[in-house]
């Protein structure tokens, strides 16, 4: 059972440097976040959509940009990646309202 | 005041005892509330969801009090295996931004 997948696991950038972290669900679901988890703390909001062609900013946006262009796939962009990026990122997807699903995480550095 | 907040831990518990943690929320209009685990450097997985009516799953047991503005989990028996952060959720209707805890971090003694 596939659920939410990320890629890439792991990821070292340099200060500078973009990419884009692949989120993929095929549970159908409407919703889908994005969050980070820096050491120690909890999970802090991103961007978040409720259906394709929508997305709208949650807690800390800034440095970053989505896009959904369907339901399933919900790419995370990192323009211009800066040390305080550094963090694990945390895919998720769920029906409104209701249980969310996570992805096992992409692990980024920024040198 | 944070939207959800948790007792950060650790809390260092013998196996075979019982544990209980609170969490408190700020926004009387939230509908949904449930609680994660999150092992360490894995993702969050669903423990259970809390009902108005409380509900338990188990060794665990799961309670809302609207009033006081707060879900508690207690975990009976406890086992080596529960060892993980504990996450707080909580989803507000209408505005689907699932709020999580910083977590509370629970660690068994043989």
């Amino acid at each position: 059972n596939a659920g939410v997948t990320q890629t890439p696991k792991f990821r070292i950038l340099k200060i500078g440097q973009s990419m884009t972290l692949q989120c993929t669900q095929d549970m159908n679901h409407n919703y889908m976040y994005w969050y980070r988890q820096d050491p120690g703390m909890g999970l802090k909001l991103i961007y978040y959509s409720v259906g394709a062609g929508i997305t709208d900013k949650g807690e800390v946006p800034n440095g970053y940009n989505v896009s959904r262009s369907t339901t399933e796939d919900f790419p995370l962009r990192l323009e211009l990646a800066a040390p305080s990026q550094t963090s694990v990122y945390f895919c998720a997807s769920s029906p409104p309202g209701n249980t969310i699903y996570f992805g096992e995480g992409s692990w980024l550095t920024v040198v | 005041r944070k939207e959800v907040e948790q007792d950060p831990g650790p809390f260092n518990v013998p196996e075979g005892a019982t544990v209980a943690f609170n969490c408190t929320y700020s926004n009387s209009a939230s509908q949904s509330f449930f609680w994660y685990r999150q092992d360490c450097r894995k993702e969050p997985k669903l423990l259970m969801s809390v009902y108005s009516s409380g509900n338990e799953d188990g060794r665990f047991t799961a309670q809302l009090n609207r009033a006081s503005q707060y879900i508690s989990l207690l975990i009976r028996d406890s086992k080596l295996s529960d060892s993980a952060t504990y996450l707080c959720v909580v989803n507000n209707f209408g505005n689907e931004k699932l709020t999580f805890g910083t977590g509370t971090r629970l660690t068994i003694i043989p």
